[in-house]
């Protein structure tokens, strides 16, 4: 069974940098699959913030690009997120989760998710 | 960017009631369309992926059908563990795209 876990920083100052971990239990990052990051501000629909292949290759929401950062450590079996500069509007419940596809190199939909990590920004 | 419109936003009903629930996509997405169920403090949690396949383990009263670019998630009998807040995600060229949900109401 696949397993994701969200740890960091519940409480990130205004223009500093948050900083998350996804480690994945139960399948192994190397195997395939993208990864990605989601979040959900209080009351609102999710966003995507980006995804990341296991060799490496990046994928970014263009609203949020000049800021965040994703990468992936195959040997811990987990993946990150660095979102800099941030204000309340980054205020959210951040989820990691898996991006599946049933057709040859698409990755269409999340299968499996993350219990989500609230983080609030504020000073 | 493709921007995806739920409908209604709300949506009060009974146990037992057949419910539709809409999602149109700006532009064509083909067939890569999922429905997600979310319950408050939850994660969401896949229901339909490819527009109208159903995810492992979820009932089968969950359908999901398309035409063009309106997506349909139907439930054929509201049951009481149903009452939650359904979101619709498209995928287009490494980019992924939520809806803003439609909160299903008891009535």
């Amino acid at each position: 069974q696949v397993q994701l876990q969200e740890s960091g920083p519940g409480l990130v100052k205004p223009s500093e940098t948050l900083s998350l971990t996804c480690a994945v239990s139960g399948y192994s990052i190397s195997s395939g699959d993208h990864w990605g990051w989601i979040r959900q501000p209080p009351g609102k629909g999710p966003v995507w913030i980006g995804s990341i292949y296991h060799s490496g290759s990046t994928y970014y929401n263009p609203s949020l690009k000049s800021r965040v950062t994703i990468s992936v450590d195959t040997s811990k079996n987990q993946f990150s997120l660095n979102l800099n500069s941030v204000t309340a509007a980054d205020t959210a419940v951040y989820y990691c989760a898996r991006v599946s596809g049933t057709a040859a190199g698409t990755y269409t939909h999340f299968d499996y998710w993350g219990q989500g990590t609230l983080v609030t920004v504020s000073s | 960017d493709i921007q995806m419109t739920q409908s209604p936003s709300t949506l009060s009903a009974s146990v037992g009631d057949r419910v539709t629930m809409t999602c149109r996509a700006s532009q064509s997405v083909s067939r890569w369309l999922a429905w997600y169920q979310q319950k408050p403090g939850k994660a969401p949690k896949l229901l339909i992926y490819d527009a109208s396949s159903l995810e492992s383990g979820v009932p089968s009263r969950f359908s999901g059908s398309a035409s063009g670019t309106e997506f349909t998630l139907t439930i054929s009998s509201l049951q009481p563990d149903d009452f939650a807040t359904y979101y619709c995600q498209q995928y287009n060229t490494f980019s992924w795209t939520f809806g803003q949900g439609t909160k299903v109401e008891i009535k």
